[in-house]
């Protein structure tokens, strides 16, 4: 089954920028979308089609993908952005919707 | 305003079988193809069924395939997962979620979940 491998977590300081990576097979050829997850709430899409932001996610939001991994980019960042972060892509080989394991973005 | 809701879970018990609903309004309902997701206590989003907006392709997680259905009434504009043969991995909170456009487009709209705890 396809895989998508991000890192547990990643720390940074406020007004700095951070980066979550999102690694899988032949994903070039994929869509790649992230959602944010706050503690308690339902999952939201803040990247789509892997540089397409949706109305309301702050401009300090970026995505970009190269090769086999894609990354989401957070600059100046800023304490209401600390939650977890999931890639998702769709793989067509089994018709399967695919979750990477989720990125805890610690704000120090 | 969009809204869906979840309701159906609850405490069962293993091997016995629970039906979840998801009641959707401020959607068209009829154009979007609907998810359950999935999400352990602690852990990760696992994606669980899909069914298309025509209700004829449905496609699950190899963890719940054959034991999980997915079904939809256009009619009452409802989703339902009706889930058999339960374990006691099969506890999350199990979300609704809407479909942008179909194949390779985000989830653009998650319910608030329900929680399934399947214990002894």
């Amino acid at each position: 089954s396809y895989v998508l491998t991000q890192p547990p977590s990643v720390s940074v300081a406020p007004g700095e920028t951070a980066s979550i990576s999102c690694a899988g097979n032949n994903l070039e050829t994929k869509s790649v979308h992230w959602y944010q997850q706050r503690p308690g709430q339902a999952p939201v899409v803040v990247m789509y089609h892997d540089t397409d932001r949706p109305s309301g996610v702050p401009e300090r939001f970026s995505g970009s993908k190269s090769g086999n991994t894609a990354t989401l980019t957070f600059r100046r960042v800023e304490a209401g952005d600390e939650a977890d972060y999931y890639c998702q892509v769709w793989d067509g080989r089994s018709d399967h919707w695919v979750f990477g394991g989720g990125t805890k973005l610690i704000v120090l | 305003q969009m809204q869906l809701v979840e309701s159906g879970g609850g405490v069962v018990q293993p091997g016995t079988s629970l039906r979840l609903s998801c009641a959707a309004s401020g959607i068209t309902f009829t154009n979007n193809d609907m998810h359950w997701v999935r999400q352990a206590p602690g852990k990760g989003l696992e994606w669980v069924a899909v069914i298309s907006w025509d209700a004829k392709n449905l496609y699950y997680a190899d963890s719940v395939k054959g034991r999980f259905t997915i079904s939809r009434d256009m009619s009452i504009k409802t989703l339902y997962l009706q889930m058999r043969g339960l374990r006691p991995e099969d506890t999350a909170v199990y979300y609704c979620v809407k479909d942008r456009g179909g194949y390779g487009d985000p989830l653009d709209f998650w319910g608030q979940g329900t929680l399934v705890t399947v214990s002894s």
